[in-house]
């Protein structure tokens, strides 16, 4: 059981829009900036944003984040083949005094 | 470029002992703290341990707590986990990463490629 919760699925089609959110509490995405990471079947993670929704380099702009309250969400605007992956929010959590991560999401082109 | 190279991945008896070792360069390893993530297979990614940049503070996840120890050499640039006392809960890819800021609860913003460690007798 993950400290931040996730959907365990996402879906849409070339060119959608798709929403990954990202609940916590007050301890952890409450206080705290959220990363997003991105891992494609086989690789690394690659970090996606930090600070809760400024972009890493090289990530495009189609790509963003934002926080509210105790969640967070990941936006992919335009979707493309290529954004199939996997998904994870995290963030440390101050009660705990350790870094958590959400379960994942596995974002499906269809 | 920032680098980060795992080694010392290997299938281990139950009960059994590895180090891992992740050599850093093109950063200033001494300036950032640094953590291991590991990921068993088709599961997501759990995080394991946390060292400061200076070495003096860690902090463990509680399924390791006890059996494995984070170091590292800042006169080698090189990150190490100790681990004990192996159970099959711990096989899985192991990566280490390099936080993004100094400080311990920021987020890692470069990942190596992770090494396996294999638990079975």
């Amino acid at each position: 059981q993950s400290v931040l919760t996730q959907p365990p699925s996402a879906s849409g089609t070339p060119g959608q829009t798709v929403t990954i959110s990202c609940s916590g509490s007050n301890s952890n995405i409450g206080t705290n900036y959220v990363y997003w990471y991105q891992q494609l079947p086989g690789t690394a993670p690659k970090l996606l944003i930090y600070i809760s929704n400024l972009p890493s380099s090289g990530v495009p702009d189609r790509i963003s984040g934002s926080k509210s309250g105790t969640s967070a969400s990941l936006a992919i605007s335009g979707l493309r083949s290529e954004d199939e992956a996997d998904y994870y929010c995290a963030t440390w959590d101050d009660s705990l005094s350790l870094w958590v991560f959400g379960g994942g999401t596995k974002l499906t082109v269809l | 470029e920032v680098q980060l190279l795992e080694s010392g991945g290997a299938l281990v008896q139950p009960g059994g002992s590895l180090r891992l070792s992740c050599a850093a360069s093109g950063f200033s390893f001494t300036n950032y703290a640094m953590r291991w993530v590991r990921q068993a297979p088709g599961k997501g990614l759990e995080w394991v341990s946390t060292i400061s940049a200076t070495g003096d503070r860690t902090r463990y996840a509680d399924a390791v707590k006890g059996r494995f120890t984070i170091s590292r050499d800042n006169s080698k640039n090189t990150l190490y986990l100790q681990m004990s006392s192996l159970g099959a809960e711990d096989a899985a890819v192991y990566y280490c990463a390099k936080h993004k800021y100094y400080y311990l609860s920021s987020g890692s913003d470069h990942w190596g490629q992770g090494t396996l460690v294999t638990v079975s007798s």
